[in-house]
């Protein structure tokens, strides 16, 4: 079956860049999602069509893509930005699914 | 506001059924697909299930399907989740989810595909267990 693969951590320091990343076959052909959740906390939507941001994400939330692999950018790490991190897209089959990635867990140093 | 309400979640035992409800406010429900979204404790989320916004269509994860079926009643803004044959790998807290308009889109094959999710309850326990 298809899978997201993204990478168990990643650890910056405050004002650095964070950079996570998803690498799925089917990702040239497919959009993908990021969501950031916070221990006891629903998902929140910060990045939607690869590099879109919802209105009230700040502006350090970015999204790429590249082949297949795409990329959640946070520049200017802050310390509440410290959580785990989700994407989410769907595979080239014609069966309707949703594929999450594992999960990122960003540590802020 | 935006209010995505779960409940129903408890504990029951292998083999029985359950039935989870998320009450919708602020918006206008039957205009919206929904999803539901299990997260099993300390692991990641795991999409289950969707219902088109006038439950036209619906479409299950293979671990699910079969055993859960995805319900709404736009008349009373609630989305259901009917689950039978319960295992203890369903254990899981289930988050209902709002489809962000216009995020949904057909691929170069002309397949449908999810939008995001802009919108989540706070979710409901669901525990399997002898």
């Amino acid at each position: 079956s298809y899978e997201l693969t993204q990478p168990p951590s990643v650890s910056v320091s405050p004002g650095q860049t964070a950079r996570i990343t998803c690498s799925g076959d089917a990702l040239p052909k497919q959009y993908a999602y990021w969501y950031q959740q916070k221990p006891g906390q629903a998902p929140v939507l910060v990045i939607y069509k690869d590099s879109e941001r919802p209105s009230g994400i700040p502006e350090r939330f970015s999204g790429s893509s590249s082949g297949t692999t795409v990329t959640l950018t946070i520049s200017g790490v802050q310390a509440e930005d410290e959580a785990d991190y989700y994407c989410q897209s769907a595979d080239n089959s014609g069966t309707y699914t949703v594929i999450f990635g594992g999960g990122t867990k960003l540590t802020v140093l | 506001q935006v209010q995505l309400v779960e409940s129903g979640g408890g504990v029951v035992q292998p083999g029985r059924s359950l039935k989870l409800s998320c009450a919708a406010s602020g918006f206008t429900f039957s205009s919206y697909g929904m999803h539901w979204v299990r997260q099993a404790p300390g692991k990641g989320l795991e999409w289950v299930a969707v219902i088109w916004y006038d439950g036209s269509n619906k479409y299950y994860a293979d671990s699910v399907k079969g055993r859960f079926t995805i319900s709404r009643d736009n008349s009373k803004n609630t989305l259901y989740l009917q689950m039978n044959s319960l295992r203890a790998e369903d254990t899981a807290v289930y988050y209902c989810a709002r489809e962000f308009t216009g995020t949904y889109y057909y691929d170069s094959s002309g397949y449908r595909k999810s939008g995001a999710f802009d919108y989540w309850g706070q979710g409901t326990l669901v525990t399997v267990s002898s």
